[in-house]
């Protein structure tokens, strides 16, 4: 199965920077991790995808050791604006194309 | 602005009622994907088109009938659902179905109701 394990939740509060870590064990070599954001009532909207080593874009970078069974989501700076449900995902060879979620992580951000 | 449009975003319907969900995509993506959202549970692939052609379909009641007539247009046609349908249904696109690392970009999705 192409599942990944994260934290339920998280607590942080604005101007700090939030790494939420994400477990995939059992993951292919052709397998890329990818982050979706989901606000309430929303769909979600990808934010950052990566195979390995650091990436990073105008919103987020993503970490990804060599071993590449865990990777991390790191949000600098957060803002209220950020809570969110955020999910890491599995894309690839694995479950071509087909996008499987689990809970993802509740983040709620304090002022 | 995510460049896939749903709607309605918000319908409320009877169990006997007809009735049909409409995406659009303005991404000149091939591949379009219905989702469920039941309260407190992952998201759910329901059905998968890739060049108008169905790929997948998720073991989902027939009850949910879909149509992609172009790759720009995906609809869920619904007849004689459920209370437990009630949820919201999010349509997504991509490039390419087959090329699996390709990000999905969601709709806002619609809002079901079923009385």
């Amino acid at each position: 199965l192409a599942k990944t394990t994260q934290p339920i939740s998280m607590d942080s509060y604005e101007g700090q920077e939030v790494n939420i870590t994400c477990s995939h064990n059992n993951i292919a070599t052709n397998d890329y991790i990818t982050w979706y954001q989901q606000f309430p009532s929303q769909g979600p909207r990808f934010i950052i995808q990566g195979y390995k080593t650091k990436v990073t874009n105008e919103v987020a970078s993503l970490f990804i050791p060599a071993d590449r069974k865990s990777s991390t989501l790191s949000l600098p700076r957060v803002s209220l604006s950020d809570t969110a449900v955020y999910y890491c995902l599995r894309v690839g060879s694995s479950n071509t194309g087909k996008l499987i979620f689990g809970q993802g992580t509740t983040l709620q951000v304090k002022p | 602005e995510t460049g896939v449009t749903q709607t309605p975003r918000h319908l409320v319907m009877g169990m006997t009622n007809k009735k049909s969900l409409k995406c659009e995509q303005h991404l000149g993506h091939n591949a379009m994907y219905w989702y469920k959202q039941s309260a407190k549970k992952p998201l759910e692939l329901m059905f998968v088109y890739n060049f108008k052609e169905q790929t997948e379909n998720n073991s989902v009641p027939s009850r949910f009938s879909p149509e992609c007539p172009n790759s720009s247009h995906l609809f869920l046609h619904l007849h004689t659902l459920q209370p437990e349908d009630s949820a919201l249904y999010l349509c997504a696109s991509s490039q390419d179905y087959t090329v699996s690392n390709q990000p999905q970009h969601f709709g806002d999705g619609t809002r079901l109701s079923i009385l």
